[in-house]
């Protein structure tokens, strides 16, 4: 199965800053996925980024408050702008992985994000 | 309502016992149905997956989908501290829509 490495693992932010996170997958992959998990919630996909296009946010996530990069099939950063204290979550990114079973998805160990 | 509900607990339960996870769901058109554990400061991980109804086991792991009740079940027999972990359901129509997840529940086995 695919192998994601995410860093920073965690990080504690001012208000007001940004924070980027990246993801280098061992192997080529077409689509990757940035999630955030906040306490006692269930995962909410923030968007898919495809290699090669924009990235497709999902509803209440916008490009200029969660800015994706995918330069290439196996790396993708997420952005997290202008921090405010309910931006402080767990952010991951996954991809699909097909070496597990015909329908599942590989994380990244997650960045523990808080905004002071 | 969630299309997604699952306890988030914790549920404590000593070595051993039988542990039973569950999720209801809203959506009849749900035919993928995820388990995932995730261990603290870890990413998800995929445990069972089953496509559409019935049982599926997998060593001390069994997951089991009723579509008729719109309800899936994860079953740990023998459990053991290191299964100490928060499971997730997910779901999906197809395998080309997003997964639908639950909140996950917080599973605690005592030495």
């Amino acid at each position: 199965s695919a192998v994601i490495s995410q860093k920073p693992s965690r990080d504690i932010c001012q208000r007001g800053t940004s924070l980027t996170i990246q993801c280098q997958v061992d192997s080529q992959v077409t689509m990757m996925f940035w999630y955030r998990q906040q306490p006692g919630q269930s995962l909410t996909l923030i968007a898919t980024a495809n290699q090669g296009s924009e990235a497709t946010y999902e509803s209440g996530f916008v490009i200029d408050k969660f800015p994706i990069s995918r330069p290439n099939l196996t790396f993708s950063t997420l952005t997290v702008s202008n921090m405010s204290p309910e931006d402080s979550s767990i952010y991951l990114c996954s991809v699909e992985d097909r070496d597990i079973s015909n329908y599942g998805y590989t994380f990244g160990s997650g960045t523990r994000l808080t905004v002071v | 309502q969630k299309e997604v509900e699952q306890d988030p607990g914790p549920l404590s339960v000593p070595e051993g016992a039988i542990v039973s996870l569950n999720c209801t769901y809203s959506n009849s058109a749900f035919q993928y149905f995820m388990w995932y554990r995730q261990y603290s400061r870890k990413g998800p991980e995929l445990l069972m997956y089953t496509y559409s109804s019935g049982n599926k086991e997998d060593g001390r792991f069994t997951a089991q989908v009723d579509k008729s009740s719109k309800y899936i079940s994860l079953f740990i027999r023998d459990s053991q501290p290191s299964d100490s972990a928060t499971y997730l359901c997910a779901m999906s129509a197809n395998s080309n829509y997003q997964l639908i997840w639950g909140a996950g529940t917080k599973l605690i086995i005592k030495p």
